[in-house]
């Protein structure tokens, strides 16, 4: 069974543009949940999509938005992007989204701001 | 607030030389407790989930344990392909089903031939 996927893998952008990550969980699973990681802070969540619906939000500011399509692909969206974005973002996915599934990562997308 | 403590930092063993990691968690009510190892450039790998004090478990050289207040990682006779980051992370009681996890900041393992 093919893996989490994530695309791209590397992005630099600069300040007060705007960019979109893709995530495709395994196959199966309805449940993605985006991270954000930093050497300072380590995985600080980001948010979680279950059938489409946002089902959680982490502290981070508005220019941070997700969505979850019908194939429970998952993209994230960054507006007005600031140097702090610089990050690692890994999304995850898990199966129900009830109890305790184990959360499988991807890759991650390497995000450069200028 | 939940919150996850991992300890040491950093920690470097000679190969064979047997150690523990240390997660000490904060959280009003546990779901369950997981361990990842992650490589340079790479996700996050699943290892274990611990779901109550007293539970074990065991895969290959590792061993996860758990009690009310943290969990230990165990380390024996590591080689050198198990230098990574270990990372620990609690799924807190929350209203509704959530898969939001806390992390801790890891612990950098390196072992030395």
């Amino acid at each position: 069974k093919a893996g989490v996927t994530q695309t791209p893998r590397y992005l630099i952008k600069t300040r007060g543009q705007q960019v979109t990550l893709s995530c495709s969980p395994i196959s199966g699973h309805r449940s993605v949940s985006w991270y954000q990681q930093t050497p300072g802070q380590g995985l600080q969540f980001l948010f979680e999509y279950f059938s489409e619906t946002q089902r959680n939000k982490g502290n981070f500011p508005g220019r941070f938005s997700g969505r979850q399509f019908s194939n429970s692909r998952s993209e994230m969206n960054v507006s007005t992007l600031e140097l702090g974005d610089s990050a690692l973002y890994l999304c995850a996915s898990s199966s129900t989204g009830y109890g305790t599934d184990t959360q499988y990562f991807g890759p991650g997308t390497r995000l450069t701001v200028l | 607030e939940d919150q996850v403590t991992q300890s040491p930092e950093a920690l470097r063993l000679q190969e064979g030389e047997s150690s523990s990691l240390n997660c000490s968690y904060t959280v009003s009510g546990l779901r369950g407790l997981f361990w990842y190892r992650q490589d340079p450039g790479k996700g996050p790998e699943f290892l274990f989930t611990l779901y109550s004090a007293g539970e074990e478990k065991e895969k290959e050289r590792l061993k996860a344990t758990l009690t009310k207040k943290e969990s230990f990682l165990h380390i024996t006779a590591p080689k050198p392909e198990d230098s990574a980051t270990y990372l620990c992370a609690v799924q807190a009681v929350e209203r509704g089903a959530t898969n939001k996890l806390i992390f801790g900041t890891g612990t950098l393992l390196a072992v030395q031939p």
